[in-house]
């Protein structure tokens, strides 16, 4: 299956700092790229959809000015959490959809192997 | 409004106790159902794509059903390396993945 990855895996960083978060995706282009995040025991809830060199589409309640997202390649995407805060603390996984088509006709869907933020 | 329900919340079976897993959905215009394991502090991992009621798909132990309100994620045998949480989602005519809260399943040897 297709491969992204999510650099770095784990951080740290003091509250009041910007973090950035770099997905890529390794082994397709990558039209369209996701941004999740996931609280301990409960499921992935999206924040944004950005379509390469477009700017990204956010749902509602996620601070578009907190949380900048760039697409600026068909195989790179990176989040950038702004001065952040201990709420801000929880595990982000970005996703990637490719240009190719599976049998079926559709485009499947693959996730990164997320990013651990703890914001002190 | 779309939505996406799994259970149980929890599945504990001894390996070799076959099982399935539920996942009920309602959305407006199906593009796809979607399967994923997803382990402790790891992205979820895909497992299947099912577009159309009475569509199955297998994967070793592992075989998934639809019909055109929920599906199943049936499990033959499991052994201790299938525990995992298993994340069901739908995807909707805007392209977006919805996804339920997940059946975390324990296979005790």
């Amino acid at each position: 299956g297709a491969v992204v990855s999510q650099h770095p895996s784990r951080v740290i960083c003091k509250s009041g700092t910007s973090v950035k978060i770099e997905c890529r995706s390794l082994d397709f282009q990558a039209t369209t790229m996701f941004w999740y995040r996931q609280f301990p025991k409960q499921s992935l809830m999206l924040m944004a959809t950005s379509n390469e060199g477009s700017k990204a589409t956010y749902e509602q309640g996620v601070e578009k000015d907190k949380f900048l997202i760039n697409h600026a390649s068909l195989t790179l995407s990176t989040l950038t959490v702004t001065s952040a805060h201990p709420e801000d603390s929880s595990f982000y996984i970005c996703s990637a959809r490719g240009l190719g088509v599976s049998e079926t006709g559709m485009h499947e869907q693959y996730f990164g192997p997320g990013t651990r933020l703890t914001v002190t | 409004e779309d939505q996406v329900t799994q259970s149980p919340e929890a599945l504990r079976l001894q390996e070799g106790e076959s099982s399935s897993l539920n996942c009920s959905y309602t959305v407006s215009g199906l593009r796809g159902l979607f399967w994923y394991r997803q382990d402790p502090g790891k992205g979820p991992e895909f497992l299947f794509t099912l577009y159309s009621a009475g569509e199955e798909k297998e994967k070793e132990r592992l075989k998934a059903t639809l019909t055109k309100k929920e599906s199943f994620l049936h499990i033959t045998a499991p052994k201790p390396e299938d525990s995992a949480t298993y994340l069901c989602a739908v995807r909707t005519p805007g392209g977006k993945l919805i996804f339920g809260q997940g059946t975390e399943l324990s296979v005790k040897p």
